[in-house]
């Protein structure tokens, strides 16, 4: 059964430190999301890439966030340094996009931050 | 650009009752339109999608909805809730060019089923 793979699933972290979350995608996808859901702003798209390259991060927080696809397994999303107001649950979704262009996303659990 | 409004923040249903969570959207482009379910501390699952084609687009669990384009609407259906069905619903739109993968959501709607 293909997931996408999100780790850690939780993470509290003290304000000023670096957090790291990674996600695996589907084996084939070519289409990776990040995303953050908060109660205030509800699922806001942060970064995508397609084939590693990314394609749009101006939901991304420049100064702070930096997403990168360093191989087709692996995504990473970081923080440096955190604040509280980053405590959200950051969701990856990963998709296959082609000739025959179809954009479902599959998402990950999640990755719920709290930052103190 | 392109938004999504999700008229009603929560929804209350008797077990066995119809219900429809209603969805609108704008865009300047062609669309294609998806409802996810979320389940408390899960993820976003795909219920349907509407790409092209049959206006009446059917889903897991019984969920149907339909794409209106002149209403500008994809609003969701089931004819019969279960316990189950309880969850928060988004719906979401993206544009159809390629290229344009990226999903903009609406604020979710909360369904809470009443035994």
């Amino acid at each position: 059964d293909a997931r996408v793979t999100q780790t850690p699933r939780d993470k509290v972290t003290e304000m000023g430190q670096e957090v790291t979350m990674r996600c695996q995608p589907i084996l084939g996808h070519n289409t990776v999301f990040w995303y953050r859901q908060t109660m205030m702003q509800g699922l806001e798209l942060l970064a995508y890439f397609r084939n590693r390259a990314p394609l749009d991060d101006s939901g991304m927080p420049k100064d702070r966030f930096s997403a990168e696809m360093p191989d087709a397994t692996l995504a990473t999303l970081k923080i440096q340094p955190s604040e509280p107001r980053d405590s959200a649950v950051y969701f990856c979704a990963s998709g296959k996009t082609g000739q025959l262009r179809n954009t479902e996303a599959f998402f990950g659990q999640g990755t719920r931050l709290t930052v103190v | 650009a392109q938004s999504v409004t999700q008229l009603d923040s929560q929804v209350p249903v008797f077990e066995e009752a119809p219900v429809e969570l209603r969805c609108n959207y704008s865009s300047s482009v062609s669309v294609y339109l998806f409802w996810y379910v979320q389940y408390p501390n899960q993820g976003l699952q795909l219920l349907l999608k509407y790409l092209s084609g049959s206006t009446l687009v059917k889903g897991i669990n019984g969920f149907e909805a339909e794409f209106n384009k002149s209403q500008t609407s994809f609003h969701l259906r089931k004819p019969s809730v279960h316990i189950s069905d309880t969850a928060e619903y988004f719906c979401a739109v993206s544009d159809s060019g390629f290229g344009n993968e990226k999903l903009t959501f609406g604020t979710g709607t909360r369904l809470t089923i009443i035994p």
